[in-house]
């Protein structure tokens, strides 16, 4: 499976837009891009999915850059409840999701 | 059901004990996946159904560690001879089918946290 680079860790305020983002350099033309969110003490849960052109849901929005090579998940207001890990994943013919480390995003008032 | 249904949500056991655990898909999902996530940690693939056989058990760490899906449905992860190293959070997931590009995402249950003293 092509392979994901996310930071670590990032902060945001409560209320201010939270963009997090994603390389994907190795990606192929088959892959989706997959974001999924573990809030503490659950298991994760989807939150937006896209192939090339940008996706927005109410949860958030997905912006593809042309080459495919990057993404940015994007909360468009963070809030306390926002708080979590933040898993970017490809996928393309696959029947599994591989999980990396993902972004521990903390949101503060 | 309305969402995966893990049970138990606590399991407590003694080193050498084997141990059961049981995951409710949601009705009509015939892919079903078993992951593991240890303290701090990112989550571990185990094994995947698509109804009641597992294309692939790359994942399982040992011969200790089997699961079965009965009747499409219901599916048993078993932990034999358990060991310290094998607390974790057991994270079970369905969808609809296993072809995870273009329209499939997963559901997790909210997982069963397994002690071993």
């Amino acid at each position: 499976d092509a392979k994901t680079t996310q930071p670590n860790s990032m902060e945001s305020n409560e209320e201010e837009p939270v963009h997090l983002p994603c390389n994907h350099s190795t990606i192929s033309g088959t892959d989706y891009i997959h974001w999924y969110r573990q809030l503490p003490s659950q298991g994760p849960e989807y939150v937006i999915h896209g192939l090339t052109s940008n996706v927005n849901n109410r949860m958030a929005s997905l912006a593809i850059a042309e080459d495919r090579k990057s993404s940015t998940l994007i909360l468009h207001r963070a809030t306390l409840r926002d708080a979590a890990v933040y898993y970017c994943i490809l996928t393309g013919t696959a029947s599994k999701l591989t999980f990396g480390t993902g972004t521990r995003l903390q949101v503060t008032l | 059901g309305a969402g995966v249904s893990q049970s138990p949500s606590n399991k407590v056991t003694e080193k050498g004990k084997d141990v059961e655990l049981r995951c409710d898909p949601i009705s009509g999902h015939t892919a079903l996946y078993w992951y593991r996530q240890s303290l701090g940690q990112g989550l571990e693939f185990l094994i995947y159904f698509q109804g009641n056989s597992a294309p692939d058990k790359s994942g399982l760490p040992s011969d200790r560690f089997s699961a079965e899906r009965t009747g499409g449905s219901v599916s048993t992860l078993t932990i034999q001879r358990t060991q310290q190293e094998d607390s974790a959070v057991y994270l079970c997931a369905s969808s609809l089918n296993s072809v995870l590009g273009r329209w499939e995402k997963l559901f997790f249950g909210s997982g069963t946290q397994l002690s071993v003293l």
